[in-house]
């Protein structure tokens, strides 16, 4: 099984929904990460959470919000999607001890109408 | 934070060996080089990193110039799987925990 596993792994809805991307890991790292890549570029941070008490924003946070529900899980929620926030969202975990080994997830390719 | 600059694409022969560049010439002494790749749409994957020195593990070899200017990320036998985007990111100190991915080098590695 993937240590780092993601859903849905790919979503339609429309302009104006709420949705929500789960992100679920079982290697025990403290740290979690939301990241969004848009076609041709590279990615870029959403938020992060270095604990389950601690949340904080990244380079491109607006129109998002997250929920460490757990050392395990780490939610992306878009509280009213609109067409430019379709890209690949990828989530990514990492410990400490490893420096800046960060471990992705296969990714949650979303589409918005 | 250091930034990072690296070539669009390269191509490179199967069994040999693909060399990626990387300069970084703002580096600052506390930050590292990182190294991931990204096959197609998948998330990506950590390669190696290094400090000062030269470093070796399964995947590749990472050659940082004296002056931490540039590094070079060697696959040493390139093979199909090998094409992907290469990403050099420098992080630490301010940008602790937090990585920046520019656009990387696509590598294509032809039969």
């Amino acid at each position: 099984d993937a240590d780092v596993t993601q859903t849905p792994r790919n979503r339609i809805t429309k302009t104006g929904k709420r949705i929500m991307l789960e992100c679920s890991q079982t290697k025990g790292h403290d740290r979690m990460y939301w990241y969004r890549q848009d076609p041709g570029l590279g990615l870029r941070l959403i938020y992060y959470s270095f604990d389950v008490k601690d949340i904080n924003k990244g380079e491109i946070s607006d129109g998002y919000s997250v929920s460490r529900q757990a050392q395990a899980k780490f939610s992306l929620s878009l509280e009213s999607a609109i067409p430019n926030q379709t890209a690949l969202y990828f989530c990514a975990t990492s410990d400490p001890p490893e420096g800046e080994t960060q471990y992705f997830g296969p990714g949650t390719r979303l589409l918005v109408l | 934070d250091a930034k990072t600059t690296q070539p669009t694409s390269m191509d490179c022969a199967e069994g040999r060996a693909a060399n990626l560049p990387c300069n970084h010439s703002t580096i600052s002494g506390n930050e590292y080089v990182y190294w991931y790749r990204q096959i197609h749409s998948q998330g990506p994957q950590y390669i190696i990193h290094g400090l000062k020195n030269n470093e070796t593990n399964e995947m590749a070899s990472l050659i940082i110039t004296e002056d931490r200017k540039s590094s070079t990320l060697i696959l040493p036998h390139a093979t199909l799987r090998d094409t992907a985007v290469y990403y050099c990111i420098v992080v630490g100190g301010t940008s602790y925990g937090k990585l920046t991915f520019g656009q990387g080098t696509i590598l294509t590695v032809h039969p």
